[in-house]
């Protein structure tokens, strides 16, 4: 099993600022990744695929980066409704899919 | 758009199966473009992919699940589904199921997600 491994576990930033958020894998993922933002009490959003690929509808203010085993998140300038909890995934079929354990970022 | 709903019973004992039934609308389970997917989260805790089924039939299953795990696919209904045999109190989560384009990846569409609840 591939395991992803997310960092830092909480993020203390100010609207405004830049958020860089890590996920590293236990093994090469190509750019099989994705990443997702949670609130609460709501389902996960999809934000990026690929790696790199914005999904529909989401800001450019959000961008993926990195290939193989590391892989960033960026929210380049902070907005009040992106303090959240965001996940990573790899999507390599086998040996199957997993979830880091996620990064919160929280209002400083 | 794509729109997924979940169902099921809310409480299952212990010892017995986890039933949970996935309805696809804007969209079809026959389709090759997309594969379906349950992923649970339990209670103040992270994501956990389940199992994913394509149109064919074909299945893949997380390694701490397989034992244990079913999925599904009605193409008739529009609709897929998980069974989860010997539930105990760690398979308590909120199950969602969700929808990936086969050619870009990511699970793109999400239900809301139903909260099931294992106890006596």
């Amino acid at each position: 099993e591939i395991v992803l491994t997310q960092s830092p576990g909480t993020l203390s930033l100010s609207p405004g600022e830049r958020a860089t958020l890590s996920c590293r894998a236990s093994q090469s993922v190509s750019s099989y990744l994705a990443w997702y933002q949670q609130k609460p009490g709501q389902a996960p959003r999809l934000l990026i695929y690929g790696a790199s690929s914005r999904a529909t509808d989401i800001p450019d203010r959000f961008s993926g980066s990195g290939s193989g085993t590391d892989f960033t998140l960026t929210i380049s300038r902070l907005e009040p409704e992106d303090f959240a909890v965001y996940y990573c995934q790899q999507y390599v079929t086998s040996p199957g899919l997993t979830f880091g354990g996620g990064t919160k970022v929280e209002i400083k | 758009q794509l729109q997924l709903q979940e169902s099921g019973p809310g409480l299952v004992k212990p010892s017995e199966t986890l039933s949970l039934t996935c309805t696809v609308s804007g969209g079809s389970t026959s389709s090759s473009s997309h594969y379906w997917g349950l992923i649970r989260q339990p209670p103040g805790k992270g994501l956990e992919w389940i199992g994913s089924v394509f149109y064919s039939g074909t299945t893949f299953y997380a390694p701490s699940l397989k034992s244990r795990v079913t999925m599904s696919v009605d193409k008739s209904k529009n609709q897929f589904s998980l069974k989860v045999t010997s539930v105990t109190a760690a398979d308590t989560a909120v199950y969602y199921c969700a929808s990936s384009n086969t050619l870009t990846g990511g699970f793109g569409y999400w239900g809301q997600g139903t909260l099931v609840t294992v106890s006596s």
